[in-house]
């Protein structure tokens, strides 16, 4: 079945800087990547999506880019806010969806 | 209905009892998917289903549990003789069909004493 590794597990970032999450997959089948974010007691929500027929998609201050070749794709997320400070996770489907382990995002006044 | 409703928001339960969890999705979606997700894990795939037929339960970790969604609608996960090691929050998800996201409910957070 599908693997999705992910990096970071921590990431501090001052406010205004920029911070990427990476993560690979192993089934070259995955179709669909989202990202998720999750705040304190919440549920995920989903923030960004790519599909794999796209190789980068833009939403204001987050992107994400897919290498299908190299099987792996990120989130960027320029001019941070501490609002910004959460749980990344991010997924890959082929047929059901497969998580990370999630990326801690501080962003600090 | 408006989101995923899961129910209940909270459940303890003694070791050896059984539970059943329910998930009500967003009203027209074909997919939905049981996820566990212990603290600061990501998701932890279980089982999902289009409309009320089981496509993978391979996520289940063992015979105690399983699942149904007998009308392509409500789901319930059960979980037979519970051990502590199943404490954890289960959270259920839906979408209109295979190539949408999904939308998480809150979960139900359930501890074993």
């Amino acid at each position: 079945g599908e693997n999705v590794e992910q990096h970071p597990s921590t990431l501090s970032v001052q406010e205004g800087d920029s911070a990427v999450i990476k993560c690979t997959y192993s089934d070259s089948a995955s179709n669909y990547f989202p990202w998720y974010k999750q705040e304190l007691g919440k549920r995920p929500q989903l923030i960004i999506d790519i599909r794999s027929n796209v190789g980068e998609k833009k939403d204001q201050r987050i992107a994400v880019t897919l290498n299908k070749t190299a099987k792996h794709f990120s989130l960027h997320i320029t001019e941070t806010q501490p609002e910004d400070s959460a749980v990344y996770f991010c997924a890959a489907r082929h047929n059901d969806m497969r998580f990370g382990a999630g990326t801690r995002l501080t962003v600090k006044p | 209905g408006a989101g995923v409703s899961q129910s209940p928001r909270y459940k303890v339960t003694k070791r050896g009892q059984d539970v059943a969890l329910r998930c009500d999705p967003i009203s027209g979606h074909v997919s939905l998917y049981w996820y566990r997700q212990a603290l600061g894990q990501g998701p932890e795939f279980l089982t999902y289903f289009n409309y009320e037929a089981q496509q993978d339960k391979s996520g289940l970790p063992n015979d105690r549990f399983s699942a149904e969604r007998p009308e392509g609608s409500i789901s319930t996960l059960t979980i037979q003789r519970t051990e502590q090691r199943d404490s954890a929050m289960y959270r259920c998800a839906s979408s209109k069909d295979m190539n949408y996201g999904y939308t998480f409910g809150s979960g139900t957070r359930l501890t074993v004493v």
